[in-house]
């Protein structure tokens, strides 16, 4: 069975820190995505990659950087979290190309106080 | 700006009712189209995809979707709701831009009452 799987579900921290949030999938899929998801905007992409050491900047990617060292695992990071990056964030991955689909993480909930 | 458009962020119906969520598209160019569902306290699901072929698709639980390329449009639609079709509905648009990337609609947050 296909699986994405995200470190944690529930993230607090606080101000300035440096936060990772890890995604690993076990399908050997070589497209990798981070999405923020908010209320009333959907789902956004931050960052994706389609190999390893590859990297892309997606539609929100300001205040994030992105790491994949290893294909099954796609780290985002933030480098001094700040209140406004409060929100639900969703890694996914797939094949290359066409006529293939996205399979989703359970997302982690991220509060920054 | 938003390149998938879905045209109501809330829903209320009654069940039994016909459901009908519109999604509209500003890419040319060949595309994927997906349909996702997220229930509450839930992680996002695939309800439906078109890939190419027949551009009505039927995906789980009594979900279809019609292909319009014409119109570049992508609606879901279900005869009669049930209660269990509350959660949010997200339109999602594959295409490649230096890279397979998905785009996602807004959402449309659907509640059926019992």
């Amino acid at each position: 069975d296909v699986k994405v799987t995200q470190s944690s579900r529930y993230l607090v921290k606080r101000t300035g820190e440096k936060v990772f949030l890890e995604c690993v999938q076990d399908m050997d899929h070589e497209n990798m995505f981070w999405y923020r998801q908010d209320p009333g905007l959907g789902l956004r992409l931050i960052y994706f990659s389609y190999d390893v050491k590859m990297k892309e900047k997606g539609d929100i990617p300001e205040g994030y950087s992105v790491s994949r060292e290893k294909k099954e695992r796609f780290s985002l990071i933030l480098e001094s979290a700040s209140t406004n990056q409060t929100s639900m964030y969703l890694c996914a991955s797939s094949l290359q190309g066409l006529n293939t689909e996205a399979f989703f993480g359970q997302g982690t909930r991220l509060t920054v106080v | 700006a938003q390149s998938v458009s879905q045209h109501n962020h809330h829903v209320i119906l009654s069940e039994a009712a016909s459901l009908e969520l519109g999604c509209n598209y500003s890419y040319g160019g060949t595309v994927n189209l997906f349909w996702y569902v997220q229930y509450p306290g839930q992680h996002l699901q695939l309800l439906l995809k078109y890939f190419s072929g027949d551009p009505l698709v039927k995906g789980i639980k009594g979900f279809e979707a019609e292909f319009i390329k014409s119109k570049f449009s992508f609606n879901l639609r279900k005869p009669s709701v049930q209660w269990s079709d509350t959660a949010e509905y997200f339109c999602a648009v594959r295409r490649y831009t230096g890279g397979f990337k998905t785009i996602f609609g807004a959402g449309t947050r659907l509640f059926v009452k019992a």
